[in-house]
Order: structure tokens, then C-alpha cells, then sequence
């Protein structure tokens, strides 16, 4: 049973404007989340993660909201540039389970110059 | 430069052969983590090993075999049980240690290809 979704397979945006991934997950004692970036034939980079004891965190122009009491998380880049054109991928994981963590099955984003 | 380094590239082999693919970090992290990715799918944890001699089944372990006998390096082998073979497959490392920031860093991936 997939704990993490993202529900949105795929996603364009104008360059410069919002991008907004999300991601939704079902089991309440996960409390530490990740979000990686991926091109085609390689492996993931990691981008950004929060606590479940914050509801944001920024670095750049990524920011990662937390809403606990909805079981969602959301990316959000601004300004989408078309280098950021690549599949993202939410993760979420419980501290104290030996670093396994359940990823979801990936939003493909298309930045359109 | 530290990193994690997967080999090959791409593998090809026949049914019935088992193959062995390869995982080495020079990170000095005590977790490592191999996954398959399928079209369409997230990633999905064959295996994890959070110290040397030790380590533990995924959701998805069936048909795989691994060995943890030095920090660096985390083999693993696709055996001929193993239904669907072809994919894509990623080894991660991390520090491992709870509490800290212990994202994964990922090596390049092995797709693999069965015949």
C-alpha cells in the first residue's frame, strides 16, 4: 500500500512563474520528509527537508510547507527556471525506523521558456 | 571527491544468470540503501544495511541477495527468482544516525536488462 502519493504525474509551468508539487501521505507517525530532484538515467539529488516540528522551510527559491493535521507537504519553487525540468519526488520517514524512508511515485515538472 | 559510484552504467544478461551489481561510497556513512525504480513507480527498498555485517529486507526483497562486509561497499545480486529484473536500480548511503539530518545520496543507477 503506497504510504506516499503524489497524485500528479506531471506538471508545466511558465518559466518565472510558481511551481507547486504536493504530496500526501497516510501514516501519521512519519516525521521527517525529503524531497529529491531526478534526471532521466541518474540518480536523485537531494533538494530540501523538514522536521514535523516545523510547518515551512526555505532554502533559496525552494520552500517546503507541512500541513501535519492534513498529512500534506508541498514544494514550492520560485521562479521555475527551465533547468528545474525533472521528475520530483517526495519522501517521508519515521526517525527512529533506521533511515527507511517510502517515496512517492514522482511529479514530472516542465518549466516552458 | 566523495561520492557514491555504481557499476556499470548498463548490464545486460540472460534469464537464469544471476548478476551482481556494484555500490561503493567514500562518504565514511554507515547506512546503505539499494532500490528499484519501475516506469511509472517511486522508488522501492530492496535492502538496507545500517552497519558492516549487518542488514535488513525492504518491501521488495524477494529474489535479491546483499552482503555488507566493508563500510564502502554494499553488493548487490539479482538472482534467477527474481521475477521482473529489468529496472533501473539505485544504491543511497547515509549517516544513519537518527536525529541528525540524514538525507540519501544516491549513486547514478544500474539499469539492468534481462533477456
Amino acid at each position: 500500500d503506497q504510504q506516499v502519493k503524489q497524485n500528479s504525474p506531471s506538471l508545466s509551468v511558465q518559466e518565472g512563474r510558481i511551481s507547486i508539487l504536493n504530496c500526501d501521505y497516510t501514516n501519521s507517525m512519519f516525521d521527517y520528509f525529503l524531497w529529491y530532484k531526478k534526471y532521466p538515467a541518474e540518480g536523485p539529488t537531494f533538494l530540501i527537508s523538514i522536521s514535523s516540528i516545523k510547518d515551512k522551510n526555505e532554502d533559496g527559491r525552494f520552500t517546503v510547507f507541512l500541513n501535519k493535521s492534513a498529512k500534506h507537504l508541498s514544494l514550492h519553487i520560485v521562479p521555475s527556471q527551465p533547468g528545474d525540468s525533472a521528475v520530483y519526488f517526495c519522501a517521508a520517514s519515521v526517525s527512529n525506523t533506521g533511515n527507511q524512508f517510502y517515496f512517492g511515485t514522482g511529479t514530472s515538472l516542465t518549466v516552458i521558456p | 571527491d566523495g561520492g557514491i559510484t555504481q557499476s556499470p552504467k548498463y548490464l545486460f544478461r540472460k534469464e537464469g544468470q544471476n548478476v551482481t551489481l556494484s555500490c561503493e561510497q567514500n562518504l565514511n556513512h554507515d547506512a546503505m540503501y539499494w532500490y528499484r525504480q519501475d516506469p511509472g513507480q517511486g522508488l522501492r527498498l530492496i535492502y538496507y544495511s545500517q552497519i558492516v555485517n549487518d542488514f535488513q529486507k525492504g518491501d521488495i526483497a524477494e529474489g535479491y541477495s546483499v552482503s555488507r562486509e566493508k563500510k564502502e561497499s554494499f553488493p548487490l545480486t539479482v538472482t534467477s527468482a527474481q521475477k521482473n529484473p529489468t529496472a533501473f536500480y539505485l544504491c543511497a548511503s547515509s549517516t544513519g544516525i537518527a536525529g541528525e539530518s540524514y538525507e540519501q545520496y544516491f549513486g547514478p543507477g544500474t539499469r539492468l536488462t534481462v533477456t
